[in-house]
């Protein structure tokens, strides 16, 4: 079946570093998206990509989509305290209203 | 707006006995809900998808007997786990994907309920 590999598992930052993890699928996928969760909480969405290629901004994160739709990554730049937190990829190959498979996410600490 | 609830939010029983956890979508409707655990320090495990009207749809290794699905309406699905042992201990989370879309098929998760069985 589908698998959604991340990595790295673990990354521990000084404020003001760069992070990024990096998100690979073992088949081609309609979409990728991208959560985060806090410690103790639950998944928030952050973003969605669906374009071979695609790039979207969020302030200090940028999402890319591989242009063979089989990878992703998100990269934060100059890190703060408040981007602690576990960041989860997660894949559908179908288009609409399917499950997604999430990546083992990569959990950030950020020290200031 | 799209906020999921679940209830309850933590859970203790004791082995042998089954716990029922409600999933609301409180301010829109919900054909298709999902059902996730959760272990700690862990990614999420997709257990099942929750249709509105008919069977859930279980994963592999996912036993449909023993955890539950009904979804009831089109803001509710609920899952009951029969019979726990201390091993079924994990973070049950749902998730929602509300109707029409609008093409993005975001998932709106509920806070989670975390069953531990004594």
């Amino acid at each position: 079946g589908q698998q959604v590999m991340q990595i790295p598992q673990y990354q521990h930052v000084q404020e003001g570093e760069d992070f990024t993890t990096y998100c690979n699928s073992s088949t081609t996928l309609s979409n990728i998206q991208w959560y985060k969760q806090r410690p103790g909480g639950h998944p928030v969405f952050l973003i969605q990509l669906v374009k071979s290629g695609e790039v979207k901004k969020q302030k200090r994160l940028t999402f890319q989509f591989g242009e063979a739709k089989k990878n992703s990554s998100l990269h934060i730049t100059a890190t703060q305290t408040t981007d602690v937190g576990t960041y989860f990829c997660a894949g559908s190959r179908h288009n609409s209203g399917y499950a997604l498979n999430f990546g083992k996410g990569t959990s950030l600490l950020v020290t200031p | 707006g799209a906020v999921v609830s679940q209830h309850p939010s933590r859970v203790i029983c004791k082995s042998g006995t089954s716990v029922k956890i409600e999933c609301r979508s409180l301010d829109f409707q919900a054909t298709t809900m999902f059902w996730y655990r959760q272990f700690p320090k862990q990614s999420l495990m997709l257990m099942a998808t929750s249709n509105e009207g008919s069977k859930a749809t279980y994963e592999q290794g996912v036993e449909k007997d023993k955890f539950l699905i009904n979804h009831a309406s089109l803001t509710l699905s609920t899952l009951t786990v029969t019979s726990a042992h201390p091993e079924d201990s994990s973070f049950y989370i749902c998730s929602a994907i509300p109707i029409p879309s609008g093409g993005v098929d975001t998932q709106y998760f509920g806070p989670g309920t975390r069953l531990t069985v004594l």
